[in-house]
């Protein structure tokens, strides 16, 4: 199947400071990626639908200022985690769709964010 | 507004036997239907697929299958096994411009 990376793995940061979490399709073109945040033992949240060239739609309650994400091509999505406070601290994953007429969808490997 | 409901929410079985793990959803409206596994700390594996026009999919000892009239998918595994131990989530996909809706999951335990 298609393969989704994304780097960091692991991030520990300042309170205060920004991250940015990366989300790759490599072997696929993606337009349409998802970010989703998941607390221990708990399902996954999505927070965001990111379309390449143009803005992210954010679910109810997830605040756009704090969670920036940029599409800037059919292979990159980024998500910028700033002004990181320790409740930011979760496992955050992201999802790509190949849309080769199943519409199925991938999913990265997941970054672990802990905000000290 | 679509509803995935799984249940139980964990399960324990001895290695070897023959499981089904099911799946409910509430509008009948999908493009498709998705099951994963996810282990602890980890991202999210896609298991099987299974498009709206299908019945049921195959991969090696797992198979689901899907009613979308009744609004219901199993997920079938097959001769267990303690690797097989994790969370499996199913989640349905209403077509473009739209998003994955997840149930919570169900926790596997497969005892040695």
């Amino acid at each position: 199947g298609a393969v989704v990376s994304q780097h960091p793995s692991w991030v520990i940061c300042k309170s205060g400071t920004s991250v940015k979490i990366e989300c790759r399709s490599l072997d696929f073109q993606a337009t349409t990626m998802f970010w989703y945040r998941q607390f221990p033992k708990q399902s996954l949240m999505l927070m965001a639908t990111s379309n390449e060239g143009s803005k992210a739609t954010y679910e109810q309650g997830v605040e756009k200022d704090k969670f920036l994400i940029n599409h800037a091509s059919l292979t990159l999505s980024t998500l910028t985690v700033t002004s990181a406070h320790p409740e930011d601290s979760s496992f955050y994953i992201c999802s790509a769709i190949d849309f080769n007429g199943l519409y199925e969808q991938y999913f990265g490997p997941g970054t672990r964010l802990t905000v000290t | 507004k679509q509803e995935v409901t799984q249940i139980p929410a964990a399960l324990s079985v001895p290695e070897g036997e023959n499981l089904v793990l099911n799946c409910s959803f509430t509008d009948s409206a999908i493009y498709n239907l998705q099951w994963f596994r996810q282990d602890p700390g980890k991202g999210l594996t896609s298991l099987l697929l299974i498009q709206s026009s299908q019945r049921e999919q195959t991969s090696g000892r797992l198979n689901a299958s899907l009613d979308k009239s009744s609004g219901r998918s199993t997920l079938y595994i097959a001769a267990s096994q303690p690797g097989d131990s994790a969370t499996y989530l199913c989640a349905v996909f209403t077509g473009a411009n739209s998003k994955l809706t997840f149930g919570k999951g169900i926790t596997l335990s497969v005892r040695p």
